[in-house]
């Protein structure tokens, strides 16, 4: 079954201890991104990659960190969480320029106390 | 720069009822237009998109979108909806030259009263 697939689903934790939220999908996408989701705000995108070692920010990096070393996996980092980075996390894959659409993981809830 | 507004964050509706979910946007120049839905507790999925060609596009679940170059517009609409329309319902848009990057719209909670 074509996925993307996140880890953990439901994360609480405490400010400063480093956290990775894995993200893997089997459709062979080159393009991959992180968004979070917050109430009234819609998604913002945080982190993209094109392809294997490209990646770039997006609307709203501060604080994350992202590494692409296989094409089908996508994990964000927090090195020192803090509690403005609680959020409902989402990673998305798009084929290829001319598929037009993104596939989405089911969400990662961050809790950072 | 490209934005997207979407005038409703939530709309009640009776079951059976028609609805419509308004989604307006700017930009500089030519983009596509999308609609996904996000049922309670799960990821994001396509519904619809307009990428060329006829302004009324169909999606899935019944619904259709009308792409307004005039009025920068493109309004979601079902004829009759279910309970299990319920969900969060995002408009986007992306540069034509640049469609991984989507703008999005703060979203629209569509209530289904029975």
């Amino acid at each position: 079954e074509a996925q993307v697939t996140q880890n953990p689903r439901y994360l609480i934790t405490v400010t400063g201890k480093k956290l990775t939220v894995t993200c893997s999908q089997n459709m062979n996408h080159e393009y991959m991104s992180w968004y979070r989701q917050d109430p009234g705000l819609g998604l913002r995108q945080i982190y993209y990659s094109m392809n294997v070692e490209v990646t770039d920010k997006g609307d709203v990096p501060e604080g994350y960190k992202v590494s692409r070393k296989e094409k089908r996996n996508f994990p964000l980092i927090l090195e020192s969480p803090s509690p403005n980075q609680t959020s409902l996390y989402f990673c998305a894959s798009q084929g290829s320029i001319n598929s037009y659409e993104q596939y989405f993981g089911p969400g990662t809830r961050l809790t950072v106390t | 720069a490209q934005s997207v507004t979407q005038l409703d964050s939530q709309v009640p509706v009776f079951e059976e009822a028609p609805v419509e979910l308004r989604c307006n946007y700017s930009s500089s120049v030519s983009v596509y237009l999308f609609w996904y839905v996000q049922y309670p507790n799960q990821g994001l999925q396509l519904l619809l998109k307009y990428l060329s060609g006829s302004t009324l596009v169909k999606g899935i679940n019944g619904f259709e979108a009308e792409f307004n170059k005039s009025q920068t517009s493109f309004h979601l609409r079902k004829p009759s909806v279910h309970i299990s329309d319920t969900a969060e319902y995002f408009c986007a848009v992306s540069r034509m030259d640049s469609n991984y990057q989507l703008i999005w719209g703060a979203g629209t909670k569509l209530i289904i009263k029975p």
